[in-house]
C-alpha cells in the first residue's frame, strides 16, 4: 500500500514555511524524502531511520514519529528553487527483501 | 563523470510489440531498480536487484521482465502483455539494496505506444 501524503498541493511565496506529512498503514522502519522537477529525475533529500538516526542536506529537517507510522519535511524560508514535487518512499519489511514504496507526491509551487 | 544513463529519452512503438529500456550505470552500485510513474501516481515499482544475477518483482510486475547479468546493466522488457505501457520509466540504483543509502535516478525514458 502507498503511504499517503498531504497536503496534495500547496502554493507558497518566497520566504514562507510549509510541511508535507507523509502517513503509513504499516510499521516503518525507514522513511526516503525526493524532489523531483517537472520532466527531470527525482533528487533525494532525506532518510530517516527508525531508532532517530537521519541522513540527508544540512537545509532541510524532518521528523519520523514511529509510533504513529509519519513522517514529516519541514520547508522554511522557501526558495524559489523548493518548486517541485515532493515524494516520501517508506520501506516497512525491516528485512533484507528492501524495497521503497512511494507516494503519489506533493505539488509545492513557490512564488515570488 | 559517474551516473546514470537511461537510452532513449522517447521512445515510440506500436501496440502488440515488446520494446526494452536501456539502463546503465557506472557507480559501482550494487542495487539496481525499475519504477513507472503515471500522472498523479507517484513512483511504483516494477523489479528491483540487489545483486547481479538476482531480481524481485516489485509492486507492478506484470507484463514486464528484467534481466541483471552485469553489474552496471539493468535492462527492462515492456512485454505485448502490458496492457497499459504507455508512462515514464525511470531506473535507479543504490550502493547497496538497504534503508541506509538512497536512490540515484537516471533521466528516464517516456515510452509511448500508439
Amino acid at each position: 500500500q502507498q503511504p499517503v501524503q498531504s497536503p496534495q498541493a500547496v502554493i507558497l511565496r518566497e520566504g514562507e514555511d510549509a510541511v508535507i506529512n507523509c502517513s503509513s498503514s504499516k510499521a516503518l522502519y525507514s522513511v526516503h524524502w525526493y524532489r523531483q522537477k517537472h520532466g527531470e529525475a527525482p533528487v533525494f533529500l532525506m532518510i530517516l531511520l527508525k531508532g532517530g538516526e537521519q541522513k540527508g542536506h544540512d537545509k532541510i529537517s524532518a521528523s519520523f514519529n514511529e509510533k504513529k507510522q509519519q513522517s514529516s519535511l519541514y520547508l522554511t524560508a522557501s526558495q524559489l528553487s523548493y518548486s517541485g514535487t515532493y515524494f516520501c518512499g517508506t520501506e516497512s519489511s525491516g528485512g533484507s527483501n528492501y524495497k521503497l514504496t512511494f507516494g503519489k507526491g506533493t505539488l509545492l509551487t513557490v512564488n515570488p | 563523470d559517474g551516473g546514470i544513463t537511461q537510452s532513449p529519452k522517447y521512445l515510440f512503438r506500436k501496440e502488440g510489440q515488446n520494446v526494452t529500456l536501456s539502463c546503465e550505470q557506472n557507480l559501482n552500485h550494487d542495487a539496481m531498480y525499475w519504477y513507472r510513474q503515471d500522472p498523479g501516481q507517484g513512483l511504483r515499482l516494477i523489479y528491483y536487484s540487489q545483486i547481479v544475477n538476482d531480481f524481485q518483482k516489485g509492486d507492478i510486475a506484470e507484463g514486464y521482465s528484467v534481466s541483471r547479468e552485469k553489474k552496471e546493466s539493468f535492462p527492462l522488457t515492456v512485454t505485448s502483455a502490458q496492457k497499459n505501457p504507455t508512462a515514464f520509466y525511470l531506473c535507479a540504483s543504490s550502493i547497496r539494496g538497504d534503508n541506509y543509502n538512497e536512490q540515484f535516478f537516471g533521466p528516464g525514458t517516456r515510452l509511448t505506444v500508439l
